[in-house]
């Protein structure tokens, strides 16, 4: 069964810093990985996917993650955030023989001046 | 309007009631799925459909059932509400073979059992 770790389930940065919001999955085929960022009193929307390829994907508002297969995970990660990224982000897997999408937890970024 | 449309938005109700909450999309995608989040505990899957003939439970289904009316509209009910059903329940979208398996999902419904 595949699953998911988020195991910040706070991060608080002040603006301008860089941020790494962290992802581990368990699975032992091969994976689909997203990123979906939810903003207060919104749904999810896609941030990011890893399908095949480059292991390093870039994301919309200049968020990026890196697929590490031996390490199995899918950090998201921005060089400076704003206000305007406090949200919660969730690491999404997908594996094919589950044919459905497996979220973590969650990691609430609160973006402090 | 949106592509995903979750009705009602918010709902406040009591223990032993009947509860459906609605989903229609524009996206014409064939798969549909509901989730419910809960603080600390991520989105969790309630069930889902693949077409209109499909339905499928997911890793919570206990307490609740779906409808597929139609390609463009997935149904939950709750057929007697308790209060640990309380939680904010995402319906959501994808395409069987463009960008496989990317969610569009609805702005949220917030059902409260008392």
């Amino acid at each position: 069964a595949q699953s998911v770790t988020q195991l910040d389930s706070q991060v608080p940065v002040f603006e301008e810093a860089p941020v790494e919001l962290r992802c581990n999955y368990s699975s032992s085929v091969s994976v689909y990985l997203f990123w979906y960022v939810q903003y207060p009193n919104q749904g999810l929307q896609l941030l990011l996917k890893y399908l095949s390829g480059s292991t390093l994907v870039k994301g919309i508002n200049g968020f990026e993650a890196e697929f590490n297969k031996s390490q199995t995970s899918f950090h998201l990660r921005k060089p400076s955030v704003h206000i305007s990224d406090t949200a919660e982000y969730f690491c999404a897997v997908f594996t094919g023989g589950g044919n459905k999408l497996t979220f973590g937890t969650g990691t609430q970024l609160k973006v402090e001046l | 309007d949106a592509d995903v449309t979750q009705t009602p938005r918010n709902r406040i109700t009591k223990t032993g009631k009947r509860i459906m909450l609605e989903c229609s999309q524009t996206k014409g995608h064939d798969r549909m799925y509901w989730y419910r989040q809960d603080p600390g505990l991520g989105l969790r899957l309630i069930y889902y459909s693949f077409d209109v003939k499909d339905i499928n439970k997911g890793e919570i289904s206990d307490g609740y059932s779906v409808s597929r009316q139609a390609q463009a509209k997935f149904s939950l009910s709750l057929e007697s509400a308790i209060p640990n059903q309380t939680a904010l329940y995402f319906c959501a979208t994808s395409h069987p073979t463009r960008s496989p398996n990317v969610l569009t999902f609805g702005a949220g419904s917030r059902l409260t059992v008392l």
